[in-house]
């Protein structure tokens, strides 16, 4: 079966860093593109990057641009997300998400059960 | 990058009704329309992707319709299991963005 599992968040400090990792299983990671989506505490979802499969191509919400890099290591399975110049408003549940294509249609079809980032002094 | 609006932001339902949320995107998104479901403190999980096709495993309760601008969500009779948040999200164009979500709660 499917399997995302996020790790890597924790509390630090505004200005600070935090690389987040979503390990998958269950599927042929290598052929799908993957996402980071977040949701601050109380609020709606928001999508952070993508990364397309074989890691060719990536783009990100502008209020992460410069800030946060996207990453794929197809040989291990794994997703990651670097974070830069944290800012307070970046506090948020952070989840890993798989990309589907049924029918051609784009959707987020698998989730990890997401990973805390606090920023704050 | 398109706006998606839902309506309602919260609803009350008691079990057995049937409910109705729409989703309104800020340009034409043809079907590539999705809803999820979130409970509280657990991840999304996809219900519709396409604007109308029903995800493996996800009960035929739920429906959707629409093209275009106007989508709909339908669950047509309402189970314990179906309190939650609702969203859309268009994946017409990046970014794909997100509704600011539905919350269906108890009557």
């Amino acid at each position: 079966q499917v399997q995302l599992v996020e790790s890597g968040g924790g509390v630090v400090q505004p200005g600070g860093s935090l690389r987040l990792s979503c390990a998958a299983s269950g599927f042929t990671f290598r052929s799908y593109g993957m996402h980071w989506v977040r949701q601050a505490p109380g609020k709606g979802l928001e999508w952070v990057a993508v990364i397309w499969y074989d890691g060719s191509n990536k783009y990100y919400a502008d209020s992460v641009k410069g800030r946060f890099t996207i990453s794929r290591d197809n040989s291990k399975n794994t997703l990651y997300l670097q974070m830069n110049s944290l800012r307070v408003e970046d506090t948020a549940v952070f989840y890993c998400a798989r990309e589907g294509s049924p029918d051609g249609y784009k959707s987020f079809d698998y989730w990890g059960q997401g990973t805390l980032v606090t920023v704050s002094s | 990058d398109i706006q998606v609006t839902q309506s309602p932001s919260s609803l009350s339902a008691s079990i057995g009704d049937r409910v109705t949320i729409t989703c309104r995107a800020s340009q034409s998104v043809n079907k590539y329309l999705n809803w999820y479901q979130q409970q509280p403190g657990k991840a999304p999980k996809l219900l519709i992707y396409g604007a109308s096709s029903l995800q493996n495993g996800v009960p035929s309760r739920f429906s959707g319709s629409g093209s275009g601008t106007d989508f709909t969500l339908t669950i047509s009779s309402l189970q314990p299991e179906d309190f939650a948040t609702y969203c859309c999200q268009q994946t017409y164009s990046t970014p794909p963005t997100f509704g600011q979500g539905t919350k269906v709660e108890i009557k």
